[in-house]
């Protein structure tokens, strides 16, 4: 079965351009989440998604980041201008949410490494 | 705000060893607690989910405990091999958002 799919693996760009991250999650998951992840900070919720609508965003850091999900199938985090403060690993998850209980475990994609130079 | 705190940092052991590795969270009101195994470059792999309501979880040599009272979670492991190296990470579910905090980490390497 194919797992939570990130793109690109990895992105060197120049502080001010727009980098749009994106992340296909598992089929059948109604619930996507993006993480960022970093040797200071650890790893960090930024948004998440549940039937495609956002939940709580209280993670973005800025406005110069926003996440969209058009449909069940693909989610993207877009950050405009960007930083050098920006660089990290970014991870997007998915799981099936059950209502307000959930059980299950979040699955991981392999993260988008950003470099803002 | 719920804290989870990981010690140690970092753990190296001879393969063969038995070992704990501990989380510690601050917030009592939790649905539920899972583990993850991060390997370098990758991103994070689910090994144990815990509910509330249950005390542990078993899977092959890993055994997770939870005792909500006092706010503390453990993962063992049991006949170290070195395939075990990597980065182990606590998450906590909050029972009012969904979302999980995470630990720090724990990074084990376990020599051969």
């Amino acid at each position: 079965d194919a797992g939570v799919i990130q793109s690109p693996r990895h992105e060197v760009t120049e502080m001010g351009q727009e980098v749009t991250l994106r992340c296909k999650p598992i089929s059948g998951h109604n619930s996507l989440f993006w993480y960022r992840q970093t040797m200071m900070r650890g790893l960090e919720l930024l948004i998440y998604f549940n039937n495609n609508v956002p939940i709580d965003d209280s993670g973005m850091p800025e406005d110069r980041f926003s996440a969209k999900m058009p449909n069940a199938s693909f989610s993207t985090l877009k950050i405009q201008p960007s930083e050098p403060r920006d660089s990290a690993v970014y991870f997007c998850a998915s799981s099936f949410f059950q209502g307000q209980y959930s059980n299950q475990p979040q699955h991981f994609g392999d993260g988008t490494r950003l470099s803002i130079l | 705000k719920q804290e989870v705190t990981q010690i140690p940092a970092a753990l190296s052991v001879p393969e063969g060893e038995n070992l704990v590795l501990n989380c510690s969270f601050t917030d009592s009101a939790i649905y539920n607690l899972q583990w993850f195994r991060q390997d370098p470059g990758k991103g994070l792999t689910s090994l144990l989910l815990i509910q509330s309501s249950q005390r542990e979880q078993t899977s092959g040599r890993l055994n997770a405990s939870l005792d909500k009272s006092s706010g503390r979670s453990t993962l063992y492991i049991a006949a170290s091999q070195p395939g075990d190296s990597a980065t182990y990470l606590c998450a906590v579910g909050s029972s009012n958002t969904g979302k999980l905090i995470f630990g720090q980490g724990t990074t084990l390497q376990v020599k051969p």
